[in-house]
């Protein structure tokens, strides 16, 4: 079983929609991270977090540390926002021990 | 601006070939990873620097080498012992081990064993 769980694998929206993207997790955590992969494959780092809420622009994260888990929410959606989006998770001081989602494909309609 | 560079895009191997990546960053950072992505999976780790000179194994070394000789660059050389190299590759560094500040990411390197 992963570590790192999320969901949905695939989404689909219209343009304008309000967007979800849920990680899961079963390991004790440090930070938890939310990245972009655009088509060509780079990866843009979107968020560190380790409680509570972050925002940037349109796109909003949180994490229940009790919960294990985090969700990372995009507002008024646009086709430019079509990418995978990778939950990570840092369970101690390690590089070895960041473990990473399989991600989620979003796509955006005009 | 500052960045890393991963070169080259695409790269072709016939079997029994050892190819070198290339990683460059110019952001100062002291610590330098190499991820390999398979499709429907998470990024795994295969080595990692956390300073020059040093370098530690991943998750999945095997069939890989690296070398941090300059705090600049971190190569990674794919051998022919590697089963089964055909994925995507990835370069990051972070400030330090990442214990306070998030990573920077290159653009990849898709590798096809032909």
């Amino acid at each position: 079983k992963n570590e790192v769980e999320q969901s949905p694998q695939n989404l689909t929206a219209q343009e304008g929609e309000f967007i979800t993207i849920n990680c899961s997790y079963s390991v004790g955590i440090s930070a938890l991270h939310w990245l972009q992969q655009h088509p060509g494959g780079g990866i843009v780092s979107l968020f560190m977090l380790s409680s509570g809420k972050k925002k940037h622009g349109r796109l909003i994260a949180t994490i229940n540390i009790q919960e294990k888990h985090s969700s990372l929410h995009i507002t008024a959606s646009h086709p430019r926002d079509s990418a995978v989006y990778i939950c990570a998770v840092r369970s101690g001081g390690s590089a070895r021990q960041l473990t990473f989602g399989s991600g989620t494909q979003l796509t955006v309609l005009p | 601006d500052g960045g890393i560079t991963q070169s080259p895009k695409y790269l072709f191997r016939k079997e029994g070939q050892n190819v070198t990546l290339s990683c460059e960053q110019n952001l100062n950072h002291d610590a330098m990873y190499w991820y390999r992505q398979d499709p429907g999976q998470g990024l795994r780790l295969i080595y990692y620097s956390q300073i020059v000179n040093d370098f530690q194994k991943g998750d999945i070394a095997e069939g890989y080498s690296v070398s941090r000789e300059k705090k600049e660059s971190f190569p990674l050389t794919v051998t022919s012992a590697q089963k089964n190299p055909t994925a995507f590759y990835l370069c990051a560094s972070s400030i330090d081990p990442a214990r306070r500040y998030g990573y920077t990411f290159g653009s990849g390197t898709r590798l096809t064993v032909v």
